[in-house]
């Protein structure tokens, strides 16, 4: 069983970096897509972006000039940077395996493993 | 961006009754792409659906989807306590994915 976990600041000031690390647990980091998708306080999900295990990324058009992903396939582990972070910044953040493979003559893709989340807050 | 409309926005049921929750796309999409994930309060998402009909691990057979060119629909035939949750349809044609609003079911 996949088991992720989020870790990082709980509080970011406006106009500084949020930097998130997940680590993954209970199965392999290596040929697998991986997730960022946040919540903000009451509202929908928003998927932020992906990292593959080999460093290649695809990000959302509306958060790419802000954003970065890493992964080190030796620590299991992937992060996410953001930088210029406002108030809107503020959410609950999930890492996520981004599952994507075909079958057959069928492909897929789904989120299929999630973390607990991490609450970040962007105030002063 | 494909947008995806859910509804209604909320659902209120007895336990023991049949929920159905519709998803709209803006655009047309894979059934293949298409998901549903249950969310309860403080709780991450949790995959239900994948494919547009498909159970993931461990879900109950009282879960059922299905899909009909750019509608998608989420049954599910008898609620039980636990499944008074917000749902969330989700599709994955391109970039970006992109999540529906939520059904929220509630008990009546």
């Amino acid at each position: 069983q996949v088991q992720l976990q989020e870790s990082g600041p709980g509080l970011v000031k406006p106009s500084e970096t949020l930097s998130l690390t997940c680590t993954v647990s209970g199965g392999s980091i290596s040929n697998n897509y991986w997730s960022w998708i946040r919540q903000p306080p009451g509202k929908g999900l928003e998927w932020i972006g992906y990292i593959y295990s080999s460093g290649k990324t695809n990000y959302n058009p509306s958060l790419r000039s802000r954003l970065s992903m890493s992964v080190d396939t030796s620590k299991s582990q992937f992060s996410l940077n953001l930088n210029s972070v406002t108030a809107a910044d503020t959410a609950v953040y999930y890492c996520v395996r981004d599952r994507q493979y075909c079958s057959g003559s069928s492909c897929y893709r789904y989120f299929d493993y999630w973390g607990l989340g991490t609450v970040v807050t962007v105030s002063s | 961006e494909n947008v995806l409309t859910q509804s209604p926005g909320t659902l209120s049921l007895s336990p023991g009754e049949r929920a159905t929750l519709s998803c709209r796309a803006s655009q047309s999409v894979s059934s293949n792409w298409l998901a549903w994930y249950q969310q309860k309060p403080g709780q991450a998402p949790r995959l239900l659906i994948y494919g547009a009909s498909n159970r993931a691990t461990g879900i109950p057979d009282r879960f059922s989807g299905s899909a009909s060119g750019t509608d998608f629909t989420l049954s599910i035939s008898r609620l039980e306590p636990e499944d008074f949750a917000v749902y969330y349809c989700e599709q994955y044609g391109g970039t970006p994915p992109t999540f529906g609003g939520g059904t929220k079911v509630e008990i009546k």
